[in-house]
């Protein structure tokens, strides 16, 4: 069965500094991946998505992330962020018919 | 999202009670599904339906019932609510290829007293 791993919980990041969100999946088919956010409030919304070709990916504001298949990885990545990346951020990968997500990433940015 | 609606956006029941969460989406798209997110659990699958009439379990789907009369809608019913079954509940839709991802509702919070 498929299955996603994000292990860091909370993450802390001052305004400007880089951002690495770690993601690691498991499924043994065609790999779709994809990464939303969800701000204080609302609901998810899409980042970024992979399906094939150019492994890394660039997605809305600013953020990309790099499939890496034999690490079995998708990180999310941003070389600076803004405290209105605060949020949490999800990884999914896509299964036979549904996505299965990761347990999310919050993170904070301080101004 | 415009085009994927949920309602209620916040209910408050009683353990015992039965509860319908609605959602309604104008793309005809053909997969939708329920999920439920819980701190420390993220996002959990409930039921999820192929098309009209289709309806498959994902993964927490005791205690919930859900039907699919119609392409645009697909009601989740808690059948007796329970505790442990406060959360917040997104609906969500994609088109039958899937390339673009899910689009997700505003959410529904749920708490059961």
């Amino acid at each position: 069965a498929q299955s996603v791993s994000q292990h860091n919980h909370h993450v802390i990041l001052s305004e400007a500094a880089s951002l690495e969100l770690g993601c690691n999946y498991s499924y043994g088919g065609t790999v779709n991946l994809f990464w939303y956010v969800q701000y204080p409030g609302q609901h998810l919304q899409l980042l970024l998505k992979y399906f094939s070709g150019d492994p890394l990916v660039k997605g809305i504001k600013g953020f990309e992330a790099e499939f890496i298949k034999s690490k079995f990885s998708f990180n999310l990545r941003k070389p600076s962020v803004q405290w209105s990346d605060t949020a949490e951020y999800f990884c999914a990968v896509k299964g036979f018919q549904k996505l299965v997500f990761g347990t999310g990433t919050r993170l904070l940015v301080s101004p | 999202d415009a085009g994927i609606t949920q309602s209620p956006r916040y209910k408050i029941t009683e353990t015992g009670r039965q509860v319908t969460l609605m959602c309604h989406q104008t793309w005809s798209h053909s997969y939708m599904f329920w999920y439920r997110q819980d701190l420390g659990h993220g996002l959990r699958l409930i039921y999820y339906s192929a098309a009209a009439d289709i309806t498959d379990k994902g993964e927490v789907p005791d205690g919930y019932v859900v039907s699919r009369s119609k392409t645009e809608n697909f009601p989740l019913t808690l059948e007796s609510a329970t505790r442990s079954q406060t959360s917040v509940y997104f609906c969500a839709s994609r088109h039958k290829t899937g390339v673009d991802g899910y689009t997700f509702g505003s959410g529904t919070r749920l708490t059961v007293v």
